[in-house]
């Protein structure tokens, strides 16, 4: 079992439609979690962190995270072209400063 | 400006050849990190440091060394390059509490 799995995608949602990318992780103690985003050829650039169960909204990405059940998960809501990329899911392993990277999600937003 | 800069942005370099990836912070983080990433693949953590004299090996085996004399400088060193080291190389930095900033990344190519 990989540390942090995400589905590989592609997940294709048309131009307004809420996109919804899912992750879970294996170490019980891992506390803080991250959504990033990546362009092809670009480096990943931070857009949500998350650290406490629940909802954690910031303008139209808001990220949900449930300890019990070991999954994160982030919400597009209003998609744009723009935000046709790969979505990283980072998760800490338990009492270190590691960060371990699932695979990515590929999503596409159809215009 | 804060930010985290690599160097070279690309890199073509004969087989048996020594290499040094450079990658400097002006952000003030103790934490600085090497990950390897194959077009289209995971990221992969080769090399970490939490701070000036502390360098960790990661979790892919690299034949690549790292040295951490200043805080703000994190080079990469190849000693004899191979066409099997070909991939992107990121160069990441952190505090505590709010995930990594990349840079902008070295696209290698041995030949």
């Amino acid at each position: 079992q990989k540390e942090v799995e995400q589905n590989s995608g592609p997940l294709s949602v048309p131009e307004g439609a809420i996109a919804s990318l899912n992750c879970t992780y294996s170490d019980r103690g891992s506390q803080s979690f991250f959504w990033y985003r990546q362009y092809s050829g670009k480096s990943p650039e931070l857009i949500m962190s998350i650290y406490s169960n629940g909802d954690k909204e910031d303008g139209r990405f808001t990220a949900q995270l449930n300890k019990a059940s070991q999954y994160v998960s982030l919400l597009i809501r209003d998609s744009q072209p723009s935000d046709s990329a790969t979505y990283l899911c980072a998760v800490n392993r338990g009492g270190t400063y590691k960060y371990i990277f699932g695979t990515g999600t590929r999503l596409k937003v159809l215009a | 400006e804060a930010d985290i800069y690599q160097t070279p942005r690309y890199l073509v370099i004969g087989t048996g050849k020594k290499i040094t990836l450079e990658c400097s912070q002006t952000m003030g983080h103790d934490k600085m990190y090497w990950y390897q990433q194959d077009p289209g693949m995971e990221l992969h953590l080769i090399h970490y440091s939490y701070g000036v004299n502390s360098t960790e090996k990661g979790d892919l085996s690299s034949e690549s060394t790292v040295s951490r004399i200043r805080t703000e400088h994190f080079p990469l060193t190849l000693e004899s390059a191979r066409p099997s080291h070909t991939s992107q190389y990121l160069c990441a930095s952190s505090d505590d509490y709010y995930g990594y900033t990349f840079g902008s990344g070295t696209r290698l190519t041995v030949v």
